[in-house]
């Protein structure tokens, strides 16, 4: 079975741009994670799509948006984009979500200059 | 808000030694409790879970134990190798409660030295 991927893998934007990243999930997974992931700062939470329906929404600002589509396949778009959003975001995937594990996908590392 | 501290930050032991890290958690709600590993590079990956029903899972070299009361968790590696050596991450989630989220740790660097 294939794992979660994700497109591009490497992006380098310039401050005030926006940005759209692409997450496939597992094949039956519909259940969809976005996480930040930054030096000392851990995993964080963005949100979470099931059935192209955003059931739940980190602490972070309007400018983080996200969609699911029919074949649960997930984009996450940053608009605006700032310095502090350079990060590594992954996506992840689960079958039971909130009950079972989650299958990280490789991340797409974001540069913005 | 939902909350889920992890200490050591970073952590030394030498090959052959255990190692512990702990979790504490805020919402009393939380039924499932990974841990994942991250090596340099790479995605991260479960290692070992547990749900809020058992307070001990063991797998080889690996275990956790869950205290409800307490609201921690721990994750317990012995007779460490270099190929240990990684970033661990615990969460905690309340699956079934309509949440879906999981809530991490902020992460654990272990140093496993040969």
């Amino acid at each position: 079975k294939a794992g979660v991927t994700q497109t591009p893998r490497y992006l380098i934007k310039t401050r005030g741009q926006q940005v759209t990243l692409s997450c496939s999930p597992i094949s039956g997974h519909r259940s969809v994670s976005w996480y930040q992931q930054t030096p000392g700062q851990g995993l964080q939470f963005l949100f979470e799509y099931f059935s192209e329906t955003q059931r739940n929404k980190g602490n972070f600002p309007g400018r983080f948006s996200g969609r699911q589509f029919s074949n649960s396949r997930s984009e996450m778009n940053v608009s605006t984009l700032e310095l502090g959003d350079s990060a590594l975001y992954l996506c992840a995937s689960s079958l039971s979500p909130g009950l079972d594990e989650q299958y990280f996908g490789p991340g797409t590392r974001l540069t913005v200059t | 808000g939902e909350n889920v501290e992890q200490h050591p930050s970073t952590l030394s032991v030498q090959e052959g030694d255990s190692a512990v890290i702990k979790c504490t958690y805020s919402d009393s709600a939380s039924n499932y409790f990974p841990w994942y590993k991250q090596e340099l590079g790479k995605r991260p990956q479960l290692i070992i879970d547990i749900r809020s029903n058992v307070g001990e899972k063991k797998d080889q070299r690996i275990a956790v134990t869950l205290n409800k009361t307490a609201k921690h968790f721990s994750l317990h590696i012995t007779e460490t190798q270099p190929e240990d050596s990684a970033v661990y991450f615990c969460a905690a989630s309340k699956g079934g409660s309509g949440t879906y989220k999981y809530i991490f740790g902020t992460g654990t660097r272990l140093k496993v030295l040969a």
